[in-house]
């Protein structure tokens, strides 16, 4: 069955660092991936969209990689700050060939910045 | 601001009794996705619709049920809630199936007695 893994549960940096976060994936061949901020007690928030034919995507400080070869999307927080504290999640889509739509989340890495 | 509102926030209910959980949208997209997320899990998708078309995950339990009456409304009923429901309930949508973005609600935090 297919699976998602967000390298640990939580990620402590320093402010100004930079901030990598991994989701591996196994046994499917998504056509697209998502990242998503939660805060606590809230709905995740949409960041990036990378599709197989893409390695890598940027959005202001975050920079997102997609190895269909290794399985695996990389998130990147350059000068990181404490406001970006928060869980992270990748999305994988489920339904390859299919327009669904349909996502499957990790579990998420907490990633937690201090001064 | 268009966006994606779930009533309530917060919802306690007995243990058996039944509970409805509303989620709004002013975004006039076509999906509407519900998700379960347990504490420190990952959002689990239970159910959505495109358009009127209902789409059920096939290990969602018989227990949860979902209605949209039009484009900007959808319930998530549980017909009889047990422990192991308690959760944050997620309504998100999106404007077409494929790999658009979805758009999450705030969440309606469930505790049963």
């Amino acid at each position: 069955s297919q699976k998602i893994e967000q390298n640990s549960e939580a990620l402590n940096i320093q402010e100004g660092k930079t901030a990598t976060l991994t989701c591996n994936y196994t046994n499917y061949s998504p056509a697209y991936l998502q990242w998503y901020r939660q805060d606590p007690g809230r709905g995740p928030v949409f960041l990036l969209l990378i599709r197989e034919n893409e390695k890598e995507k940027r959005k202001e400080r975050l920079k997102v990689t997609f190895d269909t070869t290794l399985k695996q999307s990389l998130f990147h927080i350059t000068a990181s700050q404490p406001a970006d504290s928060a869980t992270y999640l990748c999305a994988l889509d489920r339904d390859r060939g299919s327009t669904l739509g349909r996502l499957y989340f990790g579990r998420g890495t907490q990633l937690t910045v201090w001064p | 601001d268009a966006m994606v509102i779930q009533n309530p926030r917060y919802q306690v209910t007995q243990f058996g009794k039944p509970v409805t959980l509303s989620c709004s949208q002013t975004l006039n997209h076509n999906v509407m996705y519900w998700y379960q997320q347990k504490s420190s899990q990952a959002p689990k998708l239970l159910f959505h619709y495109y358009d009127k078309d209902f789409n059920n995950e096939a290990d969602t339990p018989d227990n949860f049920q979902s209605r949209r009456p039009n484009t900007s409304f959808c319930f998530l009923d549980i017909r009889s809630p047990g422990l192991g429901d308690a959760a944050m309930y997620l309504c998100a949508t999106s404007r077409d199936r494929g790999s658009d973005t979805q758009y999450f609600g705030p969440g309606t935090r469930l505790t049963v007695l």
